[in-house]
């Protein structure tokens, strides 16, 4: 069964580092979006992908945060200089088209340790 | 804007009680309504979903009704097994084409024998 996979599945890192996430979406999906989840308090959304850009973003995807899909398989979300409240668990995600009925495929989610 | 209140974990019963995990939304027009599931080391898969007011979703025994009334979508099975020990995740998306889905917290379930 395709599935959504991502890498690492944990990475500690040190305040003000880049970190990059890296996602392989479901071959034949068309859209693309990352997640987050603090500990303890919801998914939030971070942003949403199609066609090559961005079609719609948080407030929380701010300026040190980017999304490429650099080869049409990989999709990444870049931190460029990481913060101690950027510690979550991404969760990057993939749908087949834009219905609002849609069913979106997540991976198993990237922790990430700031310190 | 739109939101999803779920009912604060963690739920622990024992093996073939009855389950509820209440969910409540707000949200403009109509939305569509889903419940997903995070197993232990695994990522989020959908359980099920409802697309308008009084559908019923449903799937490994589990059910949720759409109700637009009480604008709610409560997460029901009548007999749990350790296997259904997870996390579930209520969600809610707007009627208005590929818009985000909004997530509760999610409930933490353990199912012991």
């Amino acid at each position: 069964e395709p599935e959504v996979t991502q890498t690492p599945s944990h990475q500690v890192t040190q305040m003000g580092q880049e970190v990059i996430l890296r996602c392989v979406p479901i071959s034949n999906h068309l859209y693309f979006y990352w997640y987050r989840q603090i500990l303890g308090q919801k998914v939030e959304f971070l942003v949403s992908f199609y066609n090559n850009e961005i079609s719609e973003k948080s407030e929380i995807f701010d300026d040190q945060f980017s999304v490429e899909r650099p080869d049409g398989s990989n999709f990444t979300l870049k931190i460029r200089s990481t913060k101690l409240e950027d510690s979550a668990m991404y969760f990057c995600a993939s749908m087949a088209d834009g219905m609002d009925t849609g069913e979106l495929f997540f991976g198993e989610g990237s922790r990430l340790t700031v310190l | 804007g739109d939101s999803v209140t779920q009912m604060e974990g963690p739920v622990t019963l024992s093996e073939e009680a009855f389950l509820t995990i209440n969910c409540t939304y707000t949200a403009t027009g109509y939305p569509s309504l889903f419940w997903y599931v995070q197993y232990p080391g695994e990522g989020l898969q959908l359980l099920l979903k409802a697309t308008k007011a009084d559908d019923k979703g449903s799937n490994k025994g589990f059910e949720a009704t759409y109700r637009k009334e009480t604008t709610s979508f409560h997460l029901e099975k009548g007999s749990v097994q350790v296997s259904d020990s997870a996390v579930y995740f209520c969600a809610l998306r707007a009627s208005s084409g590929n818009t985000p889905l909004v997530f509760g917290k999610g409930t933490r379930l353990s199912v012991i024998a």
